[in-house]
């Protein structure tokens, strides 16, 4: 069974404190391995889409990395408006387009 | 680009009635869209995947004949919460798959909805 599971659940950072959030999965015939951001009371915004182990991207002070068996998402230098519920979500090959999602991390950036 | 918009975002309505909530891709065309709902504190529960001009295919304990689904066109499907009950109360969030760029997602802003 399809399973993602990310850590930490919630992370406390001070503003300019770099961390990286994990998301480790295990899938049959990853698709696509996907991070969002989602704000309170919003729906989740797209960040990045990892299709092989080794790829990476980067978007501003974010950069996610993809190994066979996890996801980081590192945050470099965060600022208080990086503050929101991180998700990572998992397309298996034979899903017809679902993603699985994990518990998500929610992380608060301080002044 | 690849912007998906929600109607209403939030909306009230009492134990027995019926509500339709619409997802609209607004700049894209996409054949399949997903129906989730998120309880506070929880992360998305995938409910139905809609396909254009074809019936919905629902999650396992996720009641059809409560959750009408429906996906007239390639840029508007709508989820139907028929007969309403409070339990329903949750955040209902659509995605569409952008056929574009291969297997991307995009989120609606969500719809809060309350059953009095």
């Amino acid at each position: 069974e399809d399973q993602v599971t990310q850590s930490p659940e919630a992370l406390r950072l001070q503003e300019g404190e770099s961390s990286s959030l994990n998301c480790s999965y295990t899938v049959s015939g990853l698709r696509g391995l996907f991070w969002y951001r989602q704000d309170p009371g919003k729906g989740p915004e797209f960040l990045f889409t990892l299709y092989s182990a080794g790829e990476e991207k980067e978007k501003e002070r974010l950069k996610a990395t993809l190994t066979k068996k996890e996801s980081f998402l590192h945050i470099t230098a965060p600022k208080p408006e990086d503050s929101a519920t991180y998700l990572c979500a998992v397309q298996a090959g034979d899903s017809w387009g679902k993603l699985q999602f994990g518990a998500g991390t929610q992380v608060v950036v301080t002044p | 680009g690849a912007v998906v918009s929600q109607h209403p975002s939030w909306v009230i309505c009492k134990s027995g009635t019926s509500v339709k909530i619409e997802c609209r891709s607004l700049d894209f065309q996409a054949t399949t869209m997903f129906w989730y709902r998120q309880f506070p504190k929880q992360s998305l529960m995938l409910m139905a995947t809609s396909n254009e001009g074809s019936k919905a295919t629902y999650e396992q304990g996720v009641e059809k004949d409560k959750f009408l689904i429906n996906h007239a066109s390639l840029t508007l499907s709508t989820l139907t919460v028929t007969s309403a009950h409070p339990e329903d109360s949750s955040f209902y969030i659509c995605s569409a798959e952008q056929g574009a760029t291969p297997y991307e997602q995009y989120f609606g802003p969500g719809t809060r909805l309350t059953v009095t």
